[in-house]
């Protein structure tokens, strides 16, 4: 079955740098690549998503980028602020899956310091 | 609009003791999951469904159990809770596009 790896595990910037995630998945017929935002003591929110027919997207300070011949995504966080502490998961989903079936990463813990 | 919520949002059960995690949703998806969250593990996916009356396995199964009788609900029940049981799970929805929306959480304590 699909693995996603997802790297690195604890992430210590200072605020206004910028935020590097990346993920590896390991079957090619994967083509939806969400990422979510877990604050502490609430479940996982949905900030950004990206389908295999594209290769980077935007939403304001967060990006993704798709590299589907290496089979890895990333997430970029911008001008980071406090408020972007918490832990970020990635996941991977295929489209023989039932809708909403996905893989995740291990998570990375994203701590913003002022 | 409430979204996806679970109840109750903490629980402590005993060894053997069963119970039901509540799961609902009012967005009128009809694919809903239970994924349990571990330290370092991230989300792994317990039971779907991907309407009323149908219902399958995920990645991790075993000591789980659920029914799909309304679009809106979709409960997981504990049959007889072990200590490995303990965990937080999180319950999510999904529509079409397969973005998933997750509930609040339920953190379960077996002792």
């Amino acid at each position: 079955g699909e693995n996603v790896e997802q790297h690195p595990s604890t992430l210590s910037v200072q605020e206004g740098d910028s935020a590097v995630i990346k993920c590896t998945y390991s079957d090619s017929a994967s083509n939806y690549f969400p990422w979510y935002k877990q604050e502490l003591g609430k479940g996982p929110q949905l900030i950004i998503d990206i389908r295999s027919n594209v290769g980077e997207k935007k939403d304001q300070r967060i990006a993704v980028t798709l590299n589907k011949t290496a089979k890895h995504f990333s997430l970029h966080i911008t001008e980071t602020q406090p408020e972007d502490s918490a832990v970020y998961f990635c996941a991977a989903s295929k489209p023989t899956d039932s809708w909403g079936k996905l893989q995740f990463g291990a998570g990375t813990q994203v701590v913003v310091t002022p | 609009n409430a979204g996806v919520t679970q109840t109750p949002k903490f629980q402590v059960l005993k060894t053997g003791q069963s119970m039901t995690l509540q799961c609902a949703q009012d967005m009128n998806h009809e694919y809903m999951s239970w994924y349990r969250q571990d330290p370092g593990m991230g989300l792994r996916l317990i039971h779907y469904s991907v309407g009323a009356g149908i219902t399958d396995q995920g990645e991790v199964p075993n000591g789980y159990n659920v029914s799909r009788s309304t679009t809106e609900d979709f409960p997981l029940r504990l049959l007889s809770a072990a200590p490995s049981q303990t965990s937080v799970y999180f319950c999510a929805s999904s529509g079409g596009e397969r973005r998933a929306f997750f509930g609040q959480g339920t953190r379960l304590t077996v002792v």
